[in-house]
């Protein structure tokens, strides 16, 4: 199994551009997610899904938008990019049963690193 | 509202010496808790888990925890560091109503020769 896999794993963007930042698992999960990582800040969660044509916001979704058409896959989309989306982006995913004690290992991609000028 | 703190932006240990790494949580009911390792450039890696039962909890690469309900704390120990363990350690606690994790901003560790 490759795990979690992310393109592109930098990339520099100019205001106002837009790209698709890809994220693809090969477990079989339910769960995916996004995050961004600050300095300092650890980890916020800018989008979630819990299944395949199910996604959900975080904490930061603002400027960011996802679809979730595959279990594999989980797509963020930045539209106009701005210098405050400048981080490091992860995806993970995890399999969940819905279970009290169903909370399982999240599993993260090596992360994109963008930046916005 | 749930959250979690890690008092110690970075900590410096002598290779072969103890660690001990805090990590403050505030949550109503009981939380799960996670630590996670990031090695430089690299994702986030599980290294234990606390959901029931033994408050000390053993992890991969010889870490362990122990949850403390009285001081909402769960903090990461590991008896004699080694250069590999440098990295970026992360607390999180999960909340009951979702799948989501609420992260602390992260503790790093510098390993001295």
């Amino acid at each position: 199994n490759a795990g979690v896999t992310q393109t592109p794993k930098f990339r520099i963007l100019k205001i106002g551009q837009s790209m698709t930042l890809q994220c693809t698992q090969d477990m079989n999960h339910n769960y995916m997610y996004w995050y961004r990582q600050d300095p300092g800040m650890g980890l916020k969660l800018i989008y979630y899904s819990v299944g395949a044509g199910i996604t959900d916001k975080g904490e930061v979704p603002n400027g960011y938008n996802v679809s979730r058409s595959t279990t594999e896959d989980f797509p963020l989309r930045l539209e106009l990019a701005a210098p405050s989306q400048t981080s490091v982006y992860f995806c993970a995913s995890s399999r969940t049963s819905g279970t009290r004690y169903s909370y399982n290992e999240q599993f993260f991609g090596p992360g994109t690193r963008l930046t916005v000028l | 509202a749930q959250s979690v703190t890690q008092p110690d932006i970075h900590i410096t240990v002598s290779e072969g010496a103890s660690l001990e790494l805090r990590c403050n949580y505030s949550y109503g009911a009981t939380p799960y808790l996670f630590w996670y390792v990031q090695s430089p450039g690299q994702g986030l890696q599980l290294l234990l888990k606390y959901f029931s039962g033994d408050t000390l909890v053993q992890g991969i690469k010889g870490f362990e925890a122990e949850f403390k309900r009285s001081q909402s704390s769960f903090n990461l120990r590991k008896p004699s560091v080694h250069w590999s363990d440098a990295a970026e350690y992360f607390c999180a606690v999960g909340a009951d109503s979702n799948y989501q994790l609420i992260w602390g901003a992260g503790t790093k560790l510098i390993i001295k020769p």
